[in-house]
């Protein structure tokens, strides 16, 4: 398995440009989480998925984020419009189950300037 | 605020000592897991153990958690230059299923 893989690695856009990452995790875990890490909060968990259904947005800063998992192998972060306080490297993970651990992606640097 | 901290932010040793990073949270867990991110990657799982454990060990990794104390710590012995990284801990909380994440701690193993 080529484990959790994320794209596009690094994204450069404008303020008020709609930003979608994509990530695809690995086939057979139930549970896919998108994290947003950065110096002043941290890893920071925004929202996840169990069996594609989205179990707890709570995380998710505001109404301009919305996340996807349109079937088992693929899902989508999409914020629109996007701002400069947005920038911060995006990890999705997924896992086998609560009772194990996290195989996390290599990030999206977004940086909105 | 977060439920784990790290305890040093930053830890710097020479190779071939040990290095002990600790963590605290805040409320009761099901397990604790302990993760490793090189800069510029993803985090890496290194260790789970779960709440009626006490000790744990893989490889030159020594895991132990004291659940009275909402306390654990990691153990690195024999250290190489390549452990250079930020170790965070993360915990799964009674009645959630994701991760909470630490503050991290910075190690540098100097060659």
């Amino acid at each position: 398995d080529a484990g959790v893989i994320q794209s596009p690695r690094h994204e450069v856009t404008e303020m008020g440009q709609e930003v979608t990452l994509r990530c695809k995790p690995i086939s057979g875990h139930d549970y896919l989480f998108w994290y947003r890490q950065t110096m002043m909060r941290g890893l920071e968990l925004l929202i996840y998925f169990n069996n594609n259904v989205p179990i707890d947005d709570s995380g998710m800063p505001e109404d301009r984020f919305s996340a996807k998992m349109p079937n088992a192998s693929f899902s989508t972060l999409k914020i629109q419009p996007s701002e400069p306080r947005d920038s911060a490297v995006y990890f999705c993970a997924s896992s086998a189950g609560t009772a194990y651990g996290y195989t996390f992606g290599s990030g999206t640097r977004l940086t909105v300037v | 605020s977060q439920q784990g901290e790290e305890d040093p932010q930053a830890l710097s040793i020479q190779e071939g000592e040990n290095a002990t990073m600790n963590c605290s949270y805040k409320t009761s867990i099901n397990n604790l897991q302990w993760y490793r991110q090189n800069s510029g990657r993803g985090l890496v799982h290194l260790i789970l153990i779960r709440s009626n454990e006490r000790e744990k060990h893989s490889g030159r990794l020594r895991v132990t958690l004291d659940t009275s104390k909402k306390s654990s710590s990691l153990l690195i012995t024999a250290s190489r230059a390549a452990d250079t990284a930020s170790y965070f801990c993360a915990t799964r909380q009674e009645g959630r299923r994701a991760l909470t994440f630490g503050s991290g701690t910075r190690l540098q193993v100097q060659p």
